[in-house]
């Protein structure tokens, strides 16, 4: 694909469920990050991917959070046992490995749980 | 750690006039980036404009133009000849340069403008 592709579009769920959100990457892009933006907030970091590797998880809000990335391509985010708190857009970003590299961001994931 | 604050919660502009969003940061490191990206009703974020804090020289992209104030940790965008397509939330994002979490970005709190036709 030409973009980063993320599902689906938007979700809801009830408190308490699991949810899983998806990013297709940009073909040949290493790395990958997840980021979360609140309502009528900035972008907050969560997780970044090189290959299949997560070496910075240092944004996971808790442990309900976890990401795993397969092929060096697909990844998923899963939400444990969802809170009204983690309703949110989840987007997803990927890039080359070189440090002048710009990131691509795809369209996020609006989740909301009732 | 390192913060970006954007003191615009909204800003508002006529076609074809300019505006300055503003934007501050603090950090310890002297080799960074920044950044502004543009989030309109889409989501997608869309990069603006990027400046090397290495270079004194101001970057331009056409008719958007940043004011970086490296002692004084400012980072301003002007948009000159404003458009109606420019309406939008306008994020200003800072990177440290080192390590190789190249795409860890932290962000301000977002400007929306409005482009008045």
């Amino acid at each position: 694909g030409a973009g980063v592709s993320q599902s689906p579009s938007n979700k809801v769920t009830e408190k308490g469920k699991d949810v899983e959100l998806r990013c297709d990457p940009i073909s040949g892009h290493t790395a990958l990050y997840w980021y979360r933006q609140s309502l009528g907030q900035g972008l907050e970091f969560l997780i970044y991917f090189q290959g299949n590797s997560a070496p910075d998880k240092s944004g996971l809000p808790s442990d309900r959070f976890s990401a795993e990335r397969t092929g060096g391509s697909v990844s998923t985010l899963t939400i444990q046992r969802t809170q009204q708190e983690d309703s949110a857009v989840y987007l997803c970003a990927s890039s080359r490995r070189r440090r002048e590299s710009p990131l691509h961001f795809g369209n996020g994931t609006r989740l909301t749980v009732t | 750690a390192q913060t970006v604050t954007q003191s615009q919660p909204e800003m508002s502009v006529q076609e074809a006039e300019t505006v300055t969003l503003s934007c501050t940061y603090d950090t310890s490191e002297s080799d960074y980036y920044l950044f502004w990206y543009k989030q309109p009703p889409s989501r997608q974020m869309i990069l603006v404009i990027r400046q090397e804090a290495y270079k004194q020289q101001n970057a331009t992209e056409n008719r958007f133009s940043v004011n970086f104030q490296k002692a004084a940790k400012s980072f301003s965008l002007k948009i000159s000849d404003s458009q109606l397509g420019d309406a939008a939330m306008y994020f200003c994002a800072y990177r440290y340069a080192g390590g190789t979490s190249y795409g860890k970005l932290t962000f301000g709190q977002g400007t929306i403008l409005t482009v008045h036709p």
